[in-house]
This record gives C-alpha cells, sequence and structure tokens, in this order.
C-alpha cells in the first residue's frame, strides 16, 4: 500500500506562471489536507477536501490559490501567477476519515521555488 | 491565539547521548499534542502524541509528557542512534479533527 505521493518534488516556476501540484492519497483515503510551510515557520493549514467537495478553504488565500480533489485522479493545488512570496514548502496528508488526529499520513511535500 | 513554540535547531549530539526537544504551546481549551519526524527524502510521520494533561506518548524510544501546568510537551529519548537524524516538528490540535497546528521543526544531527 503506496503512501501519500506527491508530485513533483521539486518544482522550479517563474513569477508569473503557473504551478501545478499533485497528491494521490493513500488507498481507501477519500480526506485530503493541504498544508504549507514557509522558510523558518511551521506548516499552516490551507485547505480540507473531500472526494468533489471542499470542506474548510480557511487557510486558503484568497486569491490565486485554488485546491481540487475530483472523483477519479489526484488532489490538485492550483497556484496562479506565482509570486516569490508563494516559494515554500507544502505538504499534502490524507485520512480514511475527517481526523488527521488518529489515521492521517502525509506525502513527502512538493518544494515550489520562484525565480 | 494557539500556537507553538519549539528550539531552533540544529541540534547536533554524538551518539548514544540523551535527547531533549523543547516545545511549549498556547492554546485555548484542552488541545491533543504531536510529535512529528520527517527523516530524509521521506514524508511526515507522527511520532507521538498524547491527547490529555499527564498522558506521556512514547515510541521507538521516544518519549514525552503532557504537561499543562507548564503548556510543554518536550521530547526526549535516553540514547539517541544516527538513525535518529531527522527534523522534529511539535504540533497540537483543538476544536477540529483535522487542522494541526505546528512548530517550526527541529532539526537533528547525531554524529556517529
Amino acid at each position: 500500500n503506496a503512501g501519500v505521493m506527491q508530485n513533483p518534488r521539486h518544482l522550479v516556476r517563474r513569477r508569473g506562471q503557473e504551478a501545478r501540484l499533485r497528491c494521490s492519497p493513500m488507498k481507501g483515503h477519500s480526506h485530503v489536507y493541504w498544508y504549507r510551510q514557509l522558510p523558518e515557520e511551521g506548516l499552516k493549514f490551507m485547505v480540507y477536501l473531500q472526494k468533489e467537495n471542499i470542506i474548510d478553504e480557511s487557510g486558503m488565500p484568497k486569491e490565486r490559490f485554488s485546491a481540487e480533489f475530483p472523483k477519479e485522479g489526484p488532489s490538485i493545488l492550483r497556484i496562479q501567477q506565482v509570486v516569490r512570496g508563494d516559494s515554500a514548502a507544502y505538504f499534502c496528508a490524507s485520512s480514511p476519515d475527517g481526523r488527521t488526529d488518529r489515521r492521517a499520513f502525509f506525502g513527502q511535500g512538493t518544494r515550489l521555488t520562484v525565480v | 491565539g494557539n500556537s507553538v513554540t519549539q528550539m531552533e535547531g540544529p541540534v547536533t549530539l554524538s551518539e548514544e547521548a540523551f535527547l531533549t526537544i523543547n516545545c511549549t504551546y498556547t492554546a485555548t481549551g484542552y488541545p491533543s499534542l504531536f510529535w512529528y519526524v520527517q527523516y530524509p527524502g521521506e514524508g511526515l510521520q507522527l511520532l507521538l502524541k498524547a491527547t490529555k494533561a499527564d498522558d506521556k506518548g512514547s515510541n521507538k524510544g521516544f518519549e514525552a509528557t503532557y504537561r499543562k501546568e507548564t503548556t510543554s510537551f518536550h521530547l526526549e529519548k535516553g540514547s539517541v542512534q544516527v538513525s535518529d537524524s531527522a527534523v522534529y516538528f511539535c504540533a497540537l490540535m483543538v476544536d477540529s479533527n483535522y487542522q494541526l497546528i505546528w512548530g517550526a521543526g527541529t532539526k537533528l544531527i547525531i554524529k556517529p
């Protein structure tokens, strides 16, 4: 049973380009969470999704950021018109239910660098 | 608001040394407390947790005790190994069952 798979591991984008980060949850997990870690800071919650639904996006920046978790395929975190301040590590986690205090598993993260 | 503060790294120790990584928190209500570890090239893994005051979480020789009076959850290990080299994150959860609040992480380097 493969763990949570995130790709790419490293992504370099020029300012103004789009970044697409993918997260494939563990088999049987229908709940996905995205976190962002800025340099020298702890991870910050961004969004919680179930299949085809956004449950909580209270941590998402209001502009340029969007997330989806379609019925088929991975969850996608999309950042439009990236700026230098978007450079960070983005972590995805999945769980079989809506709880990360029990059986949540995290991916390796995607490190986004905006140049 | 809710927050977690952990000691800055990197922490460098020799093999078999005693380890303490400090973690203190500020939270409303009664949080659950966690330590996660990220080994090089791998994802974050839950190391141990405690859900109420005076609980002790333990795993792989690591321990942490939930101290409400000092709002702390320090990570300890009696004898570290080179394979313990990783980044350690302290985190808490209040109110919801999914939104973790994290410390900045402490990089641990163990030298043979």
